[in-house]
């Protein structure tokens, strides 16, 4: 069976530090795919970044980036120099490979920014 | 290009009641899902389909049918309402060849009282 785990359920900071958000995920699966999802307040779930299990290269997209460590069986997300618009649930979520349709999601991490 | 659309946005219904949340996308996606959102736990899978005619259960499926009879629609029934069955359901699509990122829809909130 497939598990997600995001230990932390709510972090506060203040604008323009920075935060790092923690995924931790069990599989039997040699391929498989890792994702993280926003959950702004408005509600819908926005698609941030797939990570398939073969590819390890962290990856940065302006002030998100990503650290994949298979050893550890990690995926890691930080929010650079955070923002309020940062504010909202974030969702690493697994699934095998070509079942994107079927995804084990973690509890959530609620990111609070303030001013 | 509308992605995936789901109705009603908010429902209240009152315990024994039935009702269809309504899900389609325009992506022709082979693969959707119905999750549930309960606090703290993430999102659950309910139902999923990999094809028109076909369906499957997930991690919580008792009060809950699917049926997908086209690739673009994929109601979720609520056979008997009861107050455990509120929450948010958002329905997701996706394709069956990458990539794989399952993009959701914007989900309905249910209040079963």
């Amino acid at each position: 069976a497939q598990k997600v785990t995001q230990a932390q359920t709510e972090i506060s900071v203040v604008e323009k530090e920075d935060v790092t958000l923690d995924c931790v995920y069990e599989t039997r699966d040699t391929t498989y795919y890792l994702f993280w999802y926003k959950q702004p307040p408005s509600g819908e779930l926005v698609f941030l970044i797939r990570r398939n299990s073969f590819d390890e290269q962290n990856e940065i997209s302006g002030r998100y980036s990503w650290n994949f460590q298979k050893s550890t069986s990690s995926f890691n997300f930080t929010i650079t120099a955070s923002q309020v618009v940062d504010s909202a649930v974030y969702f690493c979520a697994l699934s095998k490979k070509a079942a994107g349709n079927k995804l084990t999601f973690g509890g959530g991490t609620r990111v609070l920014v303030k001013p | 290009n509308a992605g995936v659309t789901q109705t009603p946005k908010f429902q209240v219904l009152k315990t024994g009641q039935s009702m269809t949340l309504q899900c389609a996308q325009d992506m022709n996606h082979e693969y959707m899902s119905w999750y549930r959102q309960d606090p703290g736990m993430g999102l659950r899978l309910i139902h999923y389909s990999v094809g028109a005619g076909i369906t499957d259960q997930g991690e919580v499926p008792n009060g809950y049918n699917v049926s997908r009879s086209t690739t673009e629609d994929f109601p979720l029934r609520l056979l008997s309402a009861a107050p455990s069955q509120t929450s948010v359901y958002f329905c997701a699509s996706s394709y069956r060849v990458g990539p794989y990122e399952a993009f959701f829809g914007q989900g309905t909130r249910l209040t079963v009282v």
